[in-house]
């Protein structure tokens, strides 16, 4: 049973280009998680999805990030007109249920998107 | 701002050493904790959830106890191996989604042989 998987691992993106960062939750997981990491910061929540629905997006950015999980396919993450700042690691996680606080989230071992 | 602060933010000791940390946070609104274990160029791993105060869970050599009346939690971890070596992140959940959870820097501790 292979863990969450997110690709590519590394991503460089020249300012102003669109990035596309991919995660497949583990098997049977229908609850991903996407968490960005600045440099020098913690981890920060972005947004909660289950399959074909947004969750919880308070996280995310208002202009230029978006997020989808098809019924069909890994979720995506995706970032319009990247600027500099935009760089750092991302991350995405997974859960077999939904609604219950005490569940264990899963990590992939994350994206690191680079903006030059 | 609701803020997990996480102490110290580096250890160094010696194999066979015990040693614990810190994560505080705001007592208010609290719902449930977590503790990650992150090696590096690995995925953060779960260690345990802990939603009720006075709660202790054990995984091995590493312990772990919650007080969410003066809301803090401690890791424990008994005889330090050099596999030990990672950064260990607390994060709280306060009532938001279930993953939506505020992290602290984490604990990054070194373990020398």
């Amino acid at each position: 049973n292979a863990g969450v998987m997110q690709n590519p691992r590394h991503l460089v993106r020249r300012r102003g280009q669109e990035a596309r960062l991919r995660c497949s939750p583990m098997k049977g997981h229908s609850h991903v998680y996407w968490y960005r990491q600045l440099p020098e910061e913690g981890l920060k929540f972005m947004v909660y999805l289950q399959k074909e629905n947004i969750i919880d997006e308070s996280g995310m950015p208002k202009e230029r990030f978006s997020a989808e999980f098809p019924k069909e396919g890994p979720s995506i993450l995706r970032i319009q007109q990247v600027v500099r700042g935009d760089s750092a690691a991302y991350f995405c996680a997974s859960s077999p249920r939904g609604n219950q606080m005490n569940t264990e989230a899963f990590f992939g071992q994350g994206t690191r998107l680079t903006v030059v | 701002i609701l803020n997990v602060e996480q102490s110290p933010q580096s250890l160094h000791v010696q194999e066979g050493d015990s040693t614990n940390f810190t994560c505080s946070f705001p007592s208010s609104n609290f719902y449930a904790l977590h503790w990650y274990r992150w090696e590096t160029a690995k995925s953060p791993e779960a260690l345990f959830v802990m939603t009720l105060n006075g709660d202790e869970k054990k995984k091995g050599r590493i312990s772990a106890t919650l007080n969410t009346k003066e809301g803090y939690s401690y890791l424990y971890i008994k005889g330090s191996q050099p596999e030990d070596s990672a950064t260990y992140l607390c994060a709280l959940n306060y009532g938001g989604s279930q993953g939506n959870l505020i992290f602290g820097k984490g604990t990054k501790l070194s373990v020398k042989p």
